[in-house]
Parts: structure tokens; sequence; C-alpha cells
């Protein structure tokens, strides 16, 4: 089953915070993220693993709450380069499945000046 | 430079016609896989493949094969295209876990209209 992403879609003005949400009903072992910009491919922000810690850069990072079997990605101080969709990539309780995920609907993010 | 190139960014096609699409990677990734995106409905797996010959059915593989002969190849085939399949494709690669970076790397995909 796909995970749930929570917003379907947020504007937020340039400096501005935003969470975006991943739930999934089965136990997960890895969260991935990637984010789509408008006619581009997706492209990889970072991998959370069970029992890892958090996540990211200066700006972008991101948790896992396995007891809840949720992700949540956290963008700071947003800037106009951070628009498009974001998509949570759910793995299995085995990494060992050649990287198949299973990709959530995903959330339209745009920010504005 | 890590390169998927897929073989059309937009085709058009009739109903009823057999469609082929080609996907090529430079990178000796072991794992391939295509996707269908809908406005709404995220990323969905159709097929995927983890060797030469060998093909697993993802999520939604009704109405769809695919064929991978060669390493760098993975080809998706629509046998008698239907309007529903009307979408955005996206093929992807990923390096066996622990031989490299965890992420899939995405082709530029090809936007299929079938009339």
């Amino acid at each position: 089953q796909q995970p749930v992403q929570s917003p379907q879609a947020v504007i937020l003005r340039e400096g501005e915070d935003a969470v975006i949400n991943c739930s999934s009903s089965k136990a997960l072992y890895s969260v991935h993220w990637y984010r789509q910009k408008h006619g581009e491919a997706p492209v990889f922000l970072m991998i959370l693993l069970k029992g890892g810690e958090q996540k990211g850069h200066e700006k972008i990072s991101a948790s896992f709450n396995e007891k809840k079997q949720q992700s949540s990605l956290y963008l700071t101080a947003s800037q106009l380069s951070y628009s498009g969709t974001y998509f949570c990539g759910t793995g299995g309780v085995s990494y060992n499945q050649g990287g198949k995920l299973i990709f959530g609907q995903g959330t339209e993010l745009s920010v504005k000046p | 430079d890590v390169k998927v190139t897929q073989s059309s960014r937009y085709l058009v096609k009739r109903t009823g016609e057999k469609v082929f699409l080609e996907c090529v990677q430079d990178m000796d990734h072991e794992n391939m896989f295509w996707y269908r995106q809908d406005p709404g409905l995220g990323l969905r797996l159709i097929y995927f493949s983890y060797d030469v010959k060998m093909k697993e059915k993802g999520d939604i593989p009704e109405g769809y094969s695919v064929s991978r002969e060669k390493k760098e190849r993975f080809s998706l085939i629509l046998e008698s295209a239907s309007t529903n399949q009307t979408s955005m494709y996206l093929c992807a690669t990923f390096h066996q876990p622990g031989q490299g970076s965890n992420e899939q790397f995405f082709g530029p995909g090809t936007r299929l209209t079938v009339l």
C-alpha cells in the first residue's frame, strides 16, 4: 500500500518553514525523499534508515519515527528553488530488496517571492 | 556522470497499437524500474528487474510487459495500448545495497498519449 503524504499541497512565502509528513500502514525499514521540479526527473534528497539518526542538509532535514511508521521532511527558511513536488518512498523490512520502493502520492510545494 | 536515458520525451499512439518504451543506463546498475506517474497518484511501480532476463511485477502490471536482454537496457511494452494508459512513464535504476549511494536515478520521462 502506498504511504500517505500530507499535506497534498502547500504554498509558502520565501523564508517560511514547511513540514511534509509521510505515513505508512506497514513496518518500515527505510524512507527515501525525492524532489521533482516541474518537467524534470525526480532527484534524491536523503534516506533515513531504521535506527538511524535524523538526516539532512542545512535547511532541509528529515526524521523517522519507527513506532509511528512515519517520516517528516522539514524545510526551513524556504527558497524559491525549493518549489516542486516532494515524494517519500518507503522500503520494506529488508534492505536487500533491490532498492524497491513504494512512493507516496506527492506533496506539491510552491514558494512565492 | 550518471545517466539514464529514455527513448522519447513525447509519444502519441493510437488505441490498440503495440508500444515500446526504452530505457538505457550507463551506470552498470543491476536494478531497473518502470513507474507511471499520474496527478494525485504519485509514482506507481509497474515492473522491476534486478538482473538480466529477470523481472518482477510491481503494483500495477496489468496491460504491460517488460524485457531485459542486456544489463543496460530495460524496455516497457504496452501490448495493446488503451486510453487509460495515457500517462508519464519514468524509468529508474538502483545499485545493489552497500555498493554505492542509496538513491534511485531517474530518466527524464516519456509522456505517452493514447488516442
